[in-house]
């Protein structure tokens, strides 16, 4: 069974740019959640989608935002990039809302 | 505000030693109470988890314990291998969703 694939791997954007990432979750997992992870602030909760709706949301300014579609992929995005979103993002997914698997993450750079 | 607590920052351990690794949690609401375990480059794996109506889990050298009354959970790691070598999270969650609330982490080198 393949597990959590996020695209891509690496980003470097220039403040200001928006980018989206990609999350693939493990098949059959309808449950999506999304990380940002950095070494001062540790691992913070983004938003949560289980079928293509936003469950649950942390913390985080308007410019990060979501979205899950009918297969369960999800994608984030964020716009207007600041040198503070400099992070690796982690998407998790989950089938009984207990068990969470993490992808790789997708290291963002802003410059 | 930091609903789940972790201790040490940086731990040293001899090969063959036990490793232990602390948590607290200030909502008494959650339910589920994963570790997780993270090389460099690599993206958190569970390693072992517990819910509140048992005190204590075993899975190989790894063993979770849980103090209810006390709002607090460690984890130990029996006869500690330089492969156990990472950074170590713990987590809570509520029943039924995904959410996971992680302490800061702990960066675990065991010397050969």
């Amino acid at each position: 069974k393949a597990g959590v694939t996020q695209t891509p791997r690496y980003l470097i954007k220039t403040r200001g740019q928006q980018v989206t990432l990609s999350c693939s979750p493990i098949s059959g997992h309808r449950s999506v959640s999304w990380y940002q992870q950095t070494p001062g602030q540790g691992l913070q909760f983004l938003f949560e989608y289980f079928s293509e709706t936003q469950r649950n949301k942390g913390n985080f300014p308007g410019r990060f935002s979501g979205r899950q579609f009918s297969n369960s992929r999800s994608e984030m995005n964020v716009s207007t990039l600041e040198l503070g979103d400099s992070a690796l993002y982690l998407c998790a997914s989950s089938s009984s809302g207990f068990e969470a698997f993490f992808g790789q993450g997708t290291r963002l750079t802003v410059v | 505000q930091q609903q789940v607590k972790q201790s040490p920052q940086s731990l040293i351990v001899q090969k063959g030693g036990i490793s232990i690794i602390n948590c607290a949690y200030e909502n008494t609401a959650f339910d589920y109470f994963p570790w997780y375990q993270q090389f460099p480059g690599k993206g958190p794996a569970l390693l072992i988890a517990i819910r509140p109506d048992v005190s204590e889990k075993k899975e190989g050298r790894f063993t979770i314990s849980f103090n209810k009354s006390a709002k607090q959970f460690s984890l130990h790691i029996m006869d500690s291998q330089p492969g156990d070598s990472a950074t170590y999270f713990c987590a809570a969650s509520f029943s039924g969703y995904s959410t996971l609330t992680f302490g800061k982490g702990t960066m675990l080198l065991v010397s050969p």
